[in-house]
């Protein structure tokens, strides 16, 4: 079965400081991945996702994630923390092939941005 | 226009009641979720129902049953509701498939005291 790690429950930057949010999975094969944010009191969001082809993926306000096969790892960064950006983030996979497959989600991480 | 929608919002009841939450997609997507999130935010898969059938049934007790008159309508209903009940629940919505990203609802916390 697929599983994905979130390494970190919590992660504290400064504003203006790099984010880096790993996420690792457990695949022979690569499956699909996600990195979904969600705001307080608030359902999830779609904030990237990595299906085939770059493997370098941007997404919205400012994040993107590097898919790196070798690692098993699917690490979400932003360049410079926002305080807007203060949410949980779950990283989520879902096995290649057709038909209906399961999406696995993380534990999720808590990311706290001081002022 | 809300996405994935859900009623109620919140939801404090005593063990032992029936309780229902609605949830309505006008999306126009054929594949609908529910997950439950506990207190320490671990969300976990119940259900999910693909242009009103079934095709994902994790291990939930009995005591809850989807019902899905429509595919853009996903209810959940609980009987005889336990203190391990209490958790958030959320609905999500998707194109058919998987690959594609999950709408989720707002979510509906369930307080049982």
């Amino acid at each position: 079965a697929q599983s994905v790690t979130q390494l970190g429950s919590h992660v504290s930057v400064s504003e203006g400081a790099l984010v880096l949010l790993r996420c690792n999975y457990s695949s022979s094969v690569p499956p699909y991945l996600f990195w979904y944010v969600q705001y307080p009191n608030q359902g999830l969001q779609l904030l990237l996702k990595y299906t085939t082809g770059a493997t370098l993926v941007k997404g919205i306000n400012g994040f993107e994630a590097e898919f790196k096969k070798s690692e098993t790892s699917f690490h979400l960064t932003k360049p410079s923390a926002h305080m807007s950006d203060a949410a949980e983030y779950f990283c989520a996979v879902r096995p290649l092939g057709g038909g209906y497959q399961k999406v696995t989600f993380g534990t999720g991480t808590k990311l706290q941005v001081i002022p | 226009d809300t996405a994935v929608s859900q009623t109620p919002k919140y939801l404090v009841t005593q063990m032992g009641n029936d309780k229902s939450i609605k949830c309505e997609q006008n999306l126009g997507h054929d594949t609908m979720y529910w997950y439950k999130q506990d207190s320490k935010k671990f969300l976990k898969i119940m259900f999910s129902y693909n242009n009103k059938e079934l095709i994902i049934n994790e291990t939930v007790p009995n005591r809850f049953s989807p019902k899905s008159p429509d595919k853009a309508h996903l209810n959940l209903h609980i009987n005889s509701l336990e203190l391990g009940d209490s958790a958030v629940y959320f609905c999500a919505s998707s194109q058919a498939g998987g690959i594609y990203e999950q709408y989720f609802g707002p979510g509906t916390r369930l307080t049982v005291t």
